[in-house]
């Protein structure tokens, strides 16, 4: 399985700012994924980071809000933009490959706490 | 909305006993993921299984599936105080795109 790195692990971050997470991973993936986890809630996906070209946001999440970039294929970044306290969350990338059934790996996560 | 819903949302067994956790889903899948999470930490993959089988096992985890039903259930047995975490399902609805969507987790206490 692919080591998957996250940075920063955690920040608190006043309303109004915004704060870009990088995801790194150890070898080449061809799928890149962005989630977020809200306090005491399961994992919504945000959108998927494709290489080279505009993400593939879910319905609900907007490039404005949450813009991504992934410049090759091991490296991704996710702005959390314009930050409330409702942004409040744990953000965590995964990896996979594509294939008719792969498995989907994810970094450790960066908690983020708005105030 | 979710995909899928997890039952019990609570379990709390003594060590050494066997846990089983039920995820229930809505649509047709590819495959199944469960994942464990310590503490709100990062996710650790358990086990994939593909829709066309019906059980794997991996160490002390048994998961089976039943496509009829929508359902896939997640057993560990001999159960210890490093189990103790929620785990979620997750299902893969799209051949290649490999989207998953989460049911909403079972968090498990194994009491000493």
């Amino acid at each position: 399985s692919a080591v998957i790195s996250q940075k920063p692990s955690r920040d608190i971050c006043q309303r109004g700012t915004s704060l870009t997470i990088q995801c790194q991973v150890d070898s080449q993936v061809t799928m890149m994924f962005w989630y977020r986890q809200q306090p005491g809630q399961s994992l919504t996906l945000i959108a998927t980071a494709n290489q080279g070209s505009e993400a593939t946001y879910e319905s609900g999440f907007v490039i404005d809000k949450f813009p991504i970039s992934r410049p090759n294929l091991t490296f991704s970044t996710l702005t959390v933009s314009n930050m409330s306290p409702e942004d409040s969350s744990i953000y965590l990338c995964s990896v996979g490959q594509t294939g008719p059934a792969t498995e989907q790996y994810f970094g450790p996560g960066t908690r983020l706490t708005v105030t | 909305s979710q995909q899928g819903e997890e039952d019990p949302q609570a379990l709390s067994i003594q060590e050494g006993e066997n846990a089983t956790m039920n995820c229930s889903y809505k649509t047709s899948i590819n495959n199944l993921q469960w994942y464990r999470q310590n503490s709100g930490r990062g996710l650790v993959h358990l086990i994939l299984i593909r829709s066309n089988e019906r059980e794997k096992h991996s160490g002390r985890l048994r998961v089976t599936l039943d496509t009829s039903k929508k359902s896939s259930s997640l057993l560990i047995t001999a159960s210890r105080a490093a189990d103790t975490a929620s785990y979620f399902c997750a299902t893969a609805i799209i051949q290649g795109a490999q989207k998953l969507v989460f049911g909403q987790g079972t968090r498990l206490t194994i009491n000493p």
